[in-house]
């Protein structure tokens, strides 16, 4: 199984600051047609979760721009330029290049 | 709009089983690839099964492999999880879930069963 791992697991940051969330999978994500099966996603409080970034580095639709996600291979970022107070949640990075379908263990984002 | 509804989710003793059924609208469901996960209370997110448009191909997590069966009736939008033998450990609010863009793309509100005497 592809182990990911996160951090850090809890990330208090004052709104307006940047935050940074990394993930390392055991085995490269990379595939033969250049995207990382890499995916990020956030649940907040009381939701399902919601997807923020495909493929390593493609916002999804809806997504503000203040979010990006970079990295290839084994090590991936997820950044946010400015937090924002509904920015609160929980976010995880996923792999699904093979199965079983794993995901890291989750960041808290709480606000200072 | 792109909707999923969960349901079914209840309270079952261990060894029982139960049916999860998850509908879906606004979007073309024979087309898509889709999955249930789960979350155990105050855990993170596990996959437990997935399978393709067409129902040829079906994915199991090791530890429900047996128990569980994922199915689908495109002709009624419908993804289905069959948990039989549940046991404790299956406690967790289960989603279903719309493969999209090389991942699942849109998750449904979640049903929560819980396996207890």
């Amino acid at each position: 199984d592809i182990v990911m791992t996160q951090s850090p697991l809890s990330l208090p940051v004052t709104p307006g600051e940047p935050a940074s969330i990394s993930c390392g999978s055991s085995q490269s994500l990379l595939q033969s047609n250049g995207y990382n099966n890499l995916h990020w996603y956030v649940q907040k409080p009381g939701q399902s979760p919601h997807l923020l970034i495909y493929l390593g580095s493609n916002r999804a639709s809806g997504v503000p721009d203040r979010f990006s996600g970079s990295g290839s291979g084994t090590d991936f970022t997820l950044k946010i330029s400015r937090v924002e107070a509904e920015d609160v949640g929980v976010y995880y990075c996923m792999q699904v290049l093979q199965s079983p379908i794993t995901f890291g263990q989750g960041t808290r984002l709480e606000i200072k | 709009e792109v909707q999923l509804v969960e349901s079914g989710g209840d309270l079952v003793q261990p060894g029982g089983s139960l049916r999860l059924s998850c509908v879906g609208s606004g979007f073309t469901f024979s087309s898509h690839w889709m999955a249930w996960f789960r979350q155990a209370p105050g855990k993170g997110l596990e996959w437990v099964a997935n399978m393709n448009p067409d129902a040829s191909h079906k994915s199991y997590l090791d530890s429900v492999k047996g128990r569980f069966t994922i199915s689908r009736d495109n002709a009624k939008n419908s993804l289905y999880l069959q948990m039989n033998s549940l046991r404790a450990e299956d406690t967790a609010i289960y989603y279903c879930a719309r493969g999209n863009l090389h991942c699942f793309d849109f998750w449904g509100q979640g049903a929560l069963i819980t396996v207890s005497s």
